[in-house]
């Protein structure tokens, strides 16, 4: 079965600065597609950034980017320039590939807390 | 708004109450799935439809009963519910494709007296 580990609860930025969320992921398959979701605390879960498995170059959308490194099953995001609007619950999330079904699997979670 | 609204917002219930959640998205897709979302815990999947089938079944009790009538409305029935089922109940639908993103409703916030 595919698991998703975000390892860092919490973690905190001062407005400006740069901060990586780190998730690894555990998988036997090829092919397959990656996910950063955002939930703010009016709770509306929103897509940050995707990434999929058969390409190289790493996402890349505004101030959001990842480091997909597939070898160590790693997926790490960075915002850069953070803002106070930036401050969320951040959702790694894994989906196995066109077809084996569309489960997404979530990792637990890291609250992102932006400092002014 | 991301085209995905859920009723109620919020929701009270005793153990022996029998009520519904609704998730209803105007996107035009056609999977609907729905979510629980605990304290310290990773969301899980509770139910996925796909075209108004159900293909996903994430072994939850029967006490939560879902229904697609249509590949716009997803219901989640609720009858004889536990005080560990409290909890934030997510709808969200995509298209099929899997690169394809998940848009969520905002939750229906539930809590098992």
């Amino acid at each position: 079965a595919q698991t998703v580990t975000q390892s860092q609860p919490e973690m905190s930025v001062q407005e400006a600065e740069t901060v990586t969320l780190s998730c690894t992921y555990d998988t036997s398959e090829s092919d397959y597609y990656l996910f950063w979701y955002k939930q703010p605390p009016s709770r509306q879960m929103i897509l940050v950034i995707r990434q999929e498995a058969y390409k190289q170059q790493n996402a890349t959308e505004n101030r959001f980017s990842v480091n997909f490194q597939k070898a160590a099953k790693s997926f790490s995001l960075k915002i850069s320039d953070s803002q106070l609007g930036d401050a969320a619950m951040y959702f790694c999330a894994y989906r196995r590939g066109e077809t084996s079904g569309s489960r997404l699997t979530f990792g637990e979670g890291t609250q992102l807390t932006v400092n002014p | 708004e991301t085209g995905v609204t859920q009723t109620p917002r919020h929701l009270v219930m005793g153990m022996t109450n029998k009520k519904s959640l609704k998730c209803e998205q105007h996107l035009g897709h056609n999977a609907m799935y729905w979510y629980k979302q605990s304290a310290k815990k990773p969301l899980e999947l509770m139910f996925v439809y796909n075209f108004k089938e159900q293909t996903e079944n994430n072994s939850v009790p029967s006490r939560f009963s879902p229904e697609c009538p249509n590949s716009s409305h997803l219901f989640l029935h609720l009858h004889t519910l536990q005080p560990e089922d409290s909890a934030l109940y997510l709808c969200a639908s995509s298209q099929v494709s899997a690169r394809n993103e998940q848009f969520f409703g905002p939750g229906t916030r539930l809590t098992v007296l």
